[in-house]
Order: C-alpha cells, then sequence, then structure tokens
C-alpha cells in the first residue's frame, strides 16, 4: 500500500450535488491527519483537519476510520467555487507530513 | 500580513547553473519546509527545518542543499541544476512538529523552475 493514496478524479458533479473523497493511509502509527485544497497553479492551504470523532464544518465533513486505515472528506450542496484539487495529509514521524496526490474535482453549473 | 514569501516565483536555468530560492515567513513558526510538485506525483518533501539550527533530508534530497540562515529564513540551493528538478517548488511554514494536533502547514505562493 501506498503511505497515502488518493484517487485522482476528476469527479464531475453538478452545483448542489453531494461528493465524497477517500483517501487511505499505510502507516497505524499517524496521529495527524488533514485535509489540503489546491487551486490550479496555487499552494495548498488547509481545508480542515480530521479529528477521531469526525468533523464538520459548514457544508465539509471529514471522517477518520483508523480500524480501516482511512479519511473521508464530504462536501455538501457543491458550489462552482469547490472546483480544485482535494489533498489528504497525513503525519509522518515527527517532523514531517506525507501528501496524497490528491483528487480533482469539477462542479459544473 | 505576508505568511510565507518565495522568491523567485519563475526562474530558467540552463543545465548546470546555480540558483537559491529563498523562503522566509513572518508568523514566528519553528518549523519550515521545502517541497517540490511535479505532475502525477504530488508534493514531495525534499528538506525541513524542524527548528532554527536544524536541517534534515526529506523523500527527495539529492541535488539540493538547505540553510536555515535564522528563525525567519530557509533557502534551497541548486548548486548544478538538471531538467529533472524542473518542478514547482514550494516552501511551507508550520508552529511545531508533524504529530502536534495544531500543526499546521502554510505555504508560499510557489516558485516555478524550469532547467533547460
Amino acid at each position: 500500500r501506498k503511505e497515502v493514496e488518493q484517487d485522482p478524479g476528476p469527479f464531475n458533479v453538478p452545483e448542489g450535488a453531494t461528493v465524497a473523497f477517500n483517501c487511505t493511509y499505510s502507516n497505524s502509527a499517524s496521529q495527524s491527519f488533514f485535509w489540503y485544497r489546491q487551486d490550479c497553479r496555487k499552494e495548498p492551504k488547509l481545508l480542515m483537519s480530521v479529528y477521531s470523532s469526525g468533523n464538520e464544518d459548514g457544508r465539509f465533513t471529514a471522517q477518520l476510520n483508523r480500524a480501516s486505515q482511512y479519511i473521508s472528506l464530504l462536501i455538501r450542496d457543491s458550489k462552482l467555487s469547490d472546483s480544485a484539487t482535494y489533498l489528504c495529509v497525513v503525519n509522518k514521524g515527527y517532523s514531517t507530513l506525507t501528501f496524497g496526490k490528491g483528487t480533482m474535482l469539477l462542479v459544473s453549473p | 500580513n505576508a505568511g510565507v514569501t518565495q522568491t523567485p516565483k519563475f526562474q530558467v536555468l540552463k543545465t548546470g547553473q546555480s540558483m537559491t530560492l529563498q523562503c522566509a515567513q513572518d508568523m514566528n513558526h519553528n518549523s519550515m519546509y521545502w517541497y517540490r510538485q511535479d505532475p502525477g506525483m504530488g508534493l514531495r518533501l525534499i528538506y525541513y527545518s524542524a527548528s532554527e539550527g536544524t536541517t534534515d533530508k526529506g523523500e527527495v534530497p539529492n541535488g539540493y542543499n538547505v540553510s536555515r540562515l535564522n528563525k525567519r529564513e530557509f533557502s534551497l540551493r541548486l548548486e548544478s541544476a538538471a531538467p529533472s528538478q524542473t518542478s514547482v517548488y514550494f516552501c511551507a511554514s508550520s508552529e511545531m512538529g508533524a504529530t502536534s494536533g495544531a500543526n499546521v502547514l502554510t505555504f508560499g505562493a510557489g516558485s516555478r523552475l524550469t532547467v533547460l
């Protein structure tokens, strides 16, 4: 299993749709999990951290499943502005983070 | 509120030339990082500095050197550029180590490097 694996997509959805991304990770000792968003030709920016109990931020919900070693991101009521690449990020050791290759989301009118 | 500032934004080099990418952060962060991003490869860590005075290799350090000049600045040097180093380079900083629940990476806008 790769360290952090994501479906590259693209996921093509209409406005208002609900879309979900999964990400699997290989290191069972990982403790920190994040979703970052990267717009085309821009830098990645933190979307949300992922906590063991799951967490929600507006239309976005993140879940962690330690037993199966995956995290998920659910986006409800998709907006055109949600079009971006979503990066799954997991800590590797104390000081570094490993990034997945990203899942591309395209929201159409 | 500058955050993380990288220079230059764009650079074209010939094979064998050297250059230094500069990075500075004004958030008083302890840790700083250099990543490269290539199509289909995602972000890969080149070097990092967990705190002032320390540097460590990441996943792809060959062909690069770094200097943590002070708490604010972390530079990346290509001593003899190769076409394989054509990439987008991102500098990032964070308040503390990766296992901290408070750790969040703040990235610079990126430096696009082409080696001919």
